[in-house]
């Protein structure tokens, strides 16, 4: 089966600068990558995806990449807010079972 | 349109007894997942439901739990003889059918376990 790998676990950035955060998966048949961010006692919020006919997606300060060769796919953040602080969770499915794996998470801190 | 929901939002039982958790996913999501989040950890998978096909437990940690959904809408995860490790959030999440566009999942608020 699948299996995520995601680093770092914790990763701490001064506002303003960009956070990067990596995951790498096990199954070539994935091809459905998404990332969740989890604010403190909130359930998890799908905030971008990306497949794999597709290299890189942006929406406004986020970004994903996805490197399918290699099977790792990052979630880039740029000019990271005190709202930005979370833990991110990278997954992968595959389009045909429809099962996803998630990562271990990220605790993200933007210090203001 | 309502998004997944949860109930109860919080359980307290004591060690031994019998909880039913439901999940309550978006009309139309014929997917269906229930995951497990002690605190400060990951997601962790337990069960995975699609339309009609058998389900996949192979997340489930032993015999005490079980899942069902009966008529391929609302989900019910069963946990017996509940014990103190069990204590964690339980969340259920839904999504598309493999072949539709979108395939992001959708978590519903949690429920919340404590186990005494």
């Amino acid at each position: 089966g699948e299996n995520v790998e995601q680093h770092p676990s914790t990763l701490s950035v001064q506002e303003g600068d960009s956070a990067v955060i990596k995951c790498t998966y096990s199954d070539s048949a994935s091809n459905y990558f998404p990332w969740y961010k989890q604010e403190l006692g909130k359930r998890p919020q799908l905030i971008i995806d990306i497949r794999s006919n597709v290299g890189e997606k942006k929406d406004q300060r986020i970004a994903v990449t996805l490197n399918k060769t290699a099977k790792h796919f990052s979630l880039h953040i740029t000019e990271t807010q005190p709202e930005d602080s979370a833990v991110y969770f990278c997954a992968a499915s595959s389009r045909n079972n429809n099962d996803m794996r998630f990562g271990a998470g990220t605790r993200l801190t933007v210090k203001p | 349109g309502a998004g997944v929901s949860q109930s109860p939002s919080n359980k307290v039982t004591e060690k031994g007894k019998d909880v039913e958790l439901r999940c309550d996913p978006i009309s139309g999501h014929t997917a269906l997942y229930w995951y497990r989040q002690s605190l400060g950890q990951g997601l962790e998978f337990l069960i995975y439901f699609q339309g009609n096909s058998a389900p996949d437990k192979s997340g489930l940690p032993n015999d005490r739990f079980s899942a069902e959904r009966p008529e391929g809408s609302i989900s019910t995860l069963t946990i017996q003889r509940t014990q103190q490790e069990d204590s964690a959030v339980y969340l259920c999440a839904s999504s598309l059918d493999g072949s539709a566009g979108d395939l992001g999942q959708y978590f519903g608020p949690g429920t919340r376990l404590t186990v005494t």
